[in-house]
């Protein structure tokens, strides 16, 4: 199957700091999607990429599909406690609708 | 609506029991799939099916079986529980094409093998 490295795998962080975190993979994807995950539930889709450069904003929470096609990023500005979670990429490598996904980061948020 | 609808929970199996893991949609998708996640992993894609009377195999299908006779039940079977299998289970369904194909996911079933 696919690899898809996401980094950090954890981040502690103060209430109402910006975090930045990335996804990568030896593959090209034509679709990237961002997915959060509260604790004992199924991850939840926050933001969906279609095309190359594309920068794509959910309130507080932006992220971008990579140049390259290989990589996204997401970033939270002014973190709040109900960030708190595991924050997944998931890319598509092309048409099919399976996505693969990256392992995950851990976010904790501290009042 | 309820969306995508897991039961049970929570279950622990012996070695060598079966068991079969449910899950219902009622958003009238024709893609679902199974997954699972283990700790400190991504989802690992066990099957997938893309209408009733149609599956395949996802990365890690050993030790699972799957059916779809209907658009909105896809149930997960495991014959022969092993230790290794022991994992929280994600059923999804989708809908292809357009640009609103994420997936909706259900909230997981714990399974737990000794």
């Amino acid at each position: 199957g696919q690899q898809l490295n996401q980094s950090p795998q954890s981040m502690f962080i103060q209430e109402g700091e910006d975090v930045s975190m990335n996804c990568t993979s030896s593959s090209i994807f034509n679709t990237w999607l961002w997915y959060k995950q509260d604790p004992g539930e199924g991850p939840v889709l926050l933001i969906a990429l279609y095309k190359a450069g594309e920068l794509t904003s959910n309130g507080r929470l932006t992220a971008q599909f990579g140049i390259t096609r290989k990589d996204s990023f997401l970033n939270i500005s002014a973190s709040i406690p109900s960030d708190v979670g595991i924050y997944f990429c998931a890319g598509q490598l092309g048409a099919g609708n399976q996505f693969y996904f990256g392992t995950g980061t851990s976010l904790t948020v501290i009042p | 609506n309820a969306g995508v609808t897991q039961t049970p929970k929570f279950r622990i199996l012996k070695i060598g029991q079966s068991m079969t893991l449910q899950c219902t949609q009622d958003m009238n998708h024709n893609y679902m799939y199974w997954y699972r996640q283990d700790p400190g992993m991504g989802l690992k894609l066990i099957y997938y099916s893309v209408g009733a009377g149609i599956t395949d195999k996802g990365e890690v299908p050993n030790g699972y079986n799957v059916s779809r006779s209907t658009t909105e039940d896809f149930p997960l079977r495991l014959e022969l529980a092993a230790p290794s299998q022991t994992s929280v289970y994600f059923c999804a369904s989708s809908y292809p094409g357009g640009r609103s194909y994420g997936y909706t996911f259900g909230s997981g079933t714990r399974l737990t093998v000794v």
